[in-house]
């Protein structure tokens, strides 16, 4: 199984600051990933899939780049919003694994 | 509005049967693969299982292999988790996720697009 390992595990951050979260594969996956935000007692939201495509409605200030084994998620001013948990996921192999989270918190 | 509407959990004996239940709406249910993902009190996320929209192919998780069964019911517009041999690690908030495919010209990427709101599942004696 393909295994996702995101850092930080979790960052504080404060409204207007460019945030970027880190997504490593363990093995190469080409862009057969995608990103998920979520917040406390919700369904997450689905963001971004292969790797840097936004998905419909999602605000341009998410974007993600990324390919092989290295992926990242970078949130060009933090909103109020934002303040949630991002998971990555992979969709190369099964099973489908998540990266374990990370907390974007407020400053 | 497109909609999916899990139900059918609560509280289990180890060793005891659940079966879930997610209704969908408001798209062409049989033209989706979709997949059951699940996070445990305070842990992230974990996919459990997806099943193509024929029912021609099934994956799971290996934990749940042989336990869980997918299936859905493409007049009925539902999805089923029918999971047997319950374990207190299978505790979980179970979300249905509809299991959307994009083509770029070269290749093709999943993406969960639309899920429910989650059942909760306890396995305690």
């Amino acid at each position: 199984a393909t295994r996702l390992t995101q850092s930080p595990s979790s960052l504080s951050a404060s409204i207007g600051d460019r945030v970027t979260i880190t997504c490593r594969a363990s093995q190469a996956i080409r862009k057969d990933l995608g990103w998920y935000q979520q917040k406390p007692g919700k369904a997450p939201k689905f963001l971004i899939y292969a790797a840097s495509t936004l998905q419909s409605g999602v605000p341009s200030r998410f974007s993600g780049s990324g390919s092989g084994t290295d992926f990242t998620l970078t949130i060009s001013s933090l909103q109020p919003e934002d303040f949630a948990t991002y998971y990555c996921l992979q969709d190369y192999d099964y099973p489908r694994t998540f990266g374990q989270g990370t907390r974007v918190e407020i400053k | 509005d497109v909609q999916l509407v899990e139900s059918g959990g609560g509280l289990v004996q180890p060793g005891g049967s659940l079966r879930l239940s997610c209704a969908a709406s408001g798209f062409t249910f049989s033209n989706y693969w979709m997949t059951w993902v699940r996070q445990a009190p305070g842990k992230g996320l974990e996919w459990v299982a997806n099943i193509k929209g024929d029912e021609s192919k099934k994956y799971y998780l290996d934990s749940v292999r042989g336990r869980f069964t997918i299936s859905r019911d493409n007049v009925e517009n539902s999805l089923y988790l029918q999971m047997d041999g319950l374990r207190a690690e299978d505790t979980a908030v179970y979300y249905c996720a509809r299991d959307d495919t994009h083509y770029d010209g070269t290749a093709y990427y999943d993406g969960f697009d639309i899920w429910g709101q989650g059942t909760i599942v306890t396995v305690s004696s």
